[in-house]
């Protein structure tokens, strides 16, 4: 079985200042990571993915995660947000095993402030 | 078409009603999932079909829940004798199948806001 943890349900933070969504993940079994942004009334869209290989990883709008496997983290990060980041941000996780089923976290809602 | 496309967007209806939610996934796509998108809550699984498979059913709630695929493409999803703690916004996703779990990425629709009187 996997889980996937998002420490924080709601991350406020003022425009231009840089910010850190924490991802924690268990799983028995070697792990497929994901961070996805869901903008007011859309689908959710992918930012970026682990699958192997650097464990520093780039995505889109300027965000970035690094996979750290003994802390179980993924945690994803910007150096500097934007209004138009305002958005809920799910982690979530799937098992390179062979499972298809990927586990999602509850959400972080990013707000940012001006 | 461009993305996955859901039908209705929005649905209200009675307690004790029948629904039926639609999903065009993206041409070509073979797998394709439906979630749960509860208020303050993460994405529930509901089923996952992958081209002529058995679909996973392990995630539905209750056996008034169903869904079926058709030619492996559009897909509907039932809901028998609505309660109100169906109320959600239903997501359905689709992905490009890979080999050994998934690696590709899923790409979700808008979703249909169900609301249950």
């Amino acid at each position: 079985a996997q889980s996937v943890t998002q420490l924080d349900s709601q991350v406020p933070v003022f425009e231009e200042a840089p910010v850190e969504l924490r991802c924690n993940y268990s799983s028995s079994v070697s792990v497929y990571l994901f961070w996805y942004v869901q903008y007011p009334n859309q689908g959710l869209q992918l930012l970026l993915k682990y699958l192997s290989g650097s464990t520093l990883v780039k995505g889109i709008n300027g965000f970035e995660a690094e996979f750290n496997k003994s802390q179980t983290s993924f945690h994803l990060r910007k150096p500097s947000v934007h209004i138009s980041d305002t958005a809920e941000y799910f982690c979530a996780v799937s098992s390179s095993g062979g499972s298809y089923i990927p586990t999602f976290g509850r959400g972080t809602s990013l707000i940012v402030h001006p | 078409g461009a993305g996955v496309s859901q039908s209705p967007s929005n649905k209200v209806t009675e307690k004790g009603k029948d629904v039926e939610l639609r999903c065009d996934p993206i041409s070509g796509h073979t797998a394709l999932y439906w979630y749960r998108q509860s208020l303050g809550q993460g994405l529930e699984f509901l089923i996952y079909f992958q081209g002529n498979s058995a679909p996973d059913k392990s995630g539905l709630p209750s056996d008034r829940f169903s869904a079926e695929r058709t030619g492996g493409s559009v897909s509907t999803l039932t809901i028998q004798r609505t309660q109100q703690e169906d109320s959600a916004v239903y997501l359905c996703a689709s992905s490009l199948s890979s080999a050994g779990g998934l690696s590709n990425e899923q790409f979700f629709g808008p979703g249909t806001r169900l609301t249950v009187l």
